[in-house]
């Protein structure tokens, strides 16, 4: 699977949008980009995914960069429930596993 | 519906004991797949079954570690002869399956955490 890179930690504050970046310059053609978060003492949770084009659903929207080189995952109202650790994951079509990097620890600030 | 169920929460035993975690994906899921996460890390990937048939087991540590799903259900991770290395959180997910399986999510369970004195 390519490589992702994210920042290590953002801060932002409640009621606020928070745009959480990833890089990932060596996508293939049949990649598809997952986002996953997990809470502190849980598994993580699935929140998004998509292959070209921008995706929408209850919990966020993903912005995909036109080469596909980057993407956003964009949370439209932090609130304190949405502080975790935040992973971009490249996952080929015909792949099972999930590769996860470092992600990036979010903070909310009240 | 009910989530992945992972049983025990905890379990703490003695190297050199076998351990045998249990994984009860959600109904209908033919996808399960275990993972190992170490304190301040992202999960591992360990292996995976689609119905019974395990496909990839390519991420078990050594060969004290196996895994099996006899009836493509519930799924038990066996860790032999422990170690103390062998601590960490365990973890399992499981999904539909669908022709295309990048394009499917995983859900995952709390976990098992594993402690080796």
């Amino acid at each position: 699977d390519a490589k992702t890179t994210q920042p290590n930690s953002m801060e932002s504050n409640e009621e606020e949008p928070v745009h959480l970046p990833c890089n990932h310059s060596t996508i293939s053609g049949t990649d598809y980009i997952h986002w996953y978060r997990q809470l502190p003492s849980q598994g993580p949770e699935y929140v998004i995914h998509g292959l070209t084009s921008n995706v929408n659903n209850r919990m966020a929207s993903l912005a995909i960069a036109e080469d596909r080189k980057s993407s956003t995952l964009i949370l439209h109202r932090a609130t304190l429930r949405d502080a975790a650790v935040y992973y971009c994951i490249l996952r080929d079509q015909g792949a099972q596993k999930l590769v996860f990097g470092q992600g990036t620890r979010l903070t909310i600030n009240p | 519906g009910a989530g992945v169920s992972q049983s025990p929460r905890y379990k703490v035993t003695k190297r050199g004991q076998d351990v045998a975690l249990r994984c009860d994906p959600i109904s209908g899921h033919v996808s399960l797949y275990w993972y190992r996460q170490a304190l301040g890390q992202g999960p591992e990937f360990l292996t995976y079954f689609n119905y019974e048939a395990q496909q990839d087991k390519s991420g078990l540590p050594n060969d004290r570690f196996s895994a099996e799903r006899p009836e493509g259900s519930i799924s038990t991770l066996t860790i032999q002869r422990t170690e103390q290395r062998d601590s960490a959180m365990y973890r399992c997910a499981s999904s539909s399956q669908q022709r295309t399986a990048g394009n499917q999510p995983q859900h995952f369970g709390d976990g098992t955490r594993l402690s080796i004195l």
